[in-house]
């Protein structure tokens, strides 16, 4: 099936540290979603992009809708413990009223306390 | 606002059976999809529904089938289950902003 290059694949990185991820496609897309998945859980909805350039930020968390509308990232500024899990990015395209998700390959965040 | 919710949340089943699995969306979200995912494969999408009618599929045998009721719930059937069907079924509501919500997953074993 098809996936979005997502980067890193895994990363460890020590509490307080900012965090850098992204998303790139041949593809281009109307809307980029940004979700965390922890273990046995489905992914939560962090961040929605809705047009190219656009910067969004929650908390924390800010993600960039790329210009060329392929590509996206998600940064995440003093990361604590409670960040660990599995991230992935979206991309959203419609063609005649139907809409289509792409999903990334997920980024495994581990933060060491 | 209760969020999307999927019964069962865990399920056993033998090769060769059939399974349902349920999902009721947000309430007022019409549009319903399906997704399993698998530590290979990822996130990839099955079917989508909105207002009872499906409205995109994704590349799945035909054992994969789903349907959509008047109230917007929807159900999963995967008929004559192979080992590899186990995996974390995951349904998701869309709002009208294009923001996909998921439920928390049935996670299928198939022995």
């Amino acid at each position: 099936g098809q996936q979005l290059n997502q980067s890193p694949q895994s990363m460890f990185i020590q509490e307080g540290e900012d965090v850098s991820m992204n998303c790139t496609s041949s593809s281009i897309f109307n809307t980029w979603l940004w979700y965390k998945q922890d273990p046995g859980e489905g992914p939560v909805l962090l961040i929605a992009l809705y047009k190219a350039g656009e910067l969004t930020s929650n908390g924390r968390l800010t993600a960039q809708f790329g210009i060329t509308r392929k590509d996206s990232f998600l940064n995440i500024s003093a990361s604590i413990p409670s960040d660990v899990g599995i991230y992935f990015c979206a991309g959203q395209s419609s063609t005649s009223g139907t809409y289509k998700y792409i999903f990334g390959t997920g980024t495994r965040l581990k933060v060491l306390a | 606002k209760a969020g999307v919710t999927q019964t069962p949340r865990y399920l056993i089943k033998t090769r060769g059976q059939q399974v349902t699995l349920s999902c009721s969306p947000i309430s007022g979200h019409r549009s319903v999809s399906w997704y399993q995912q698998t530590p290979g494969q990822g996130l990839q999408f099955l079917f989508e529904y909105f207002s009872e009618t499906q409205r995109n599929k994704g590349n799945f045998p035909g054992r994969f089938s789903g349907r959509q009721f008047s109230n917007s719930r929807s159900e999963m059937n995967v008929s004559t289950l192979e080992l590899g069907d186990s995996a974390l079924y995951l349904c998701a509501s869309r709002d009208y902003n294009n923001e996909q919500f998921f439920g928390p997953g049935t996670r299928l074993t198939v022995l």
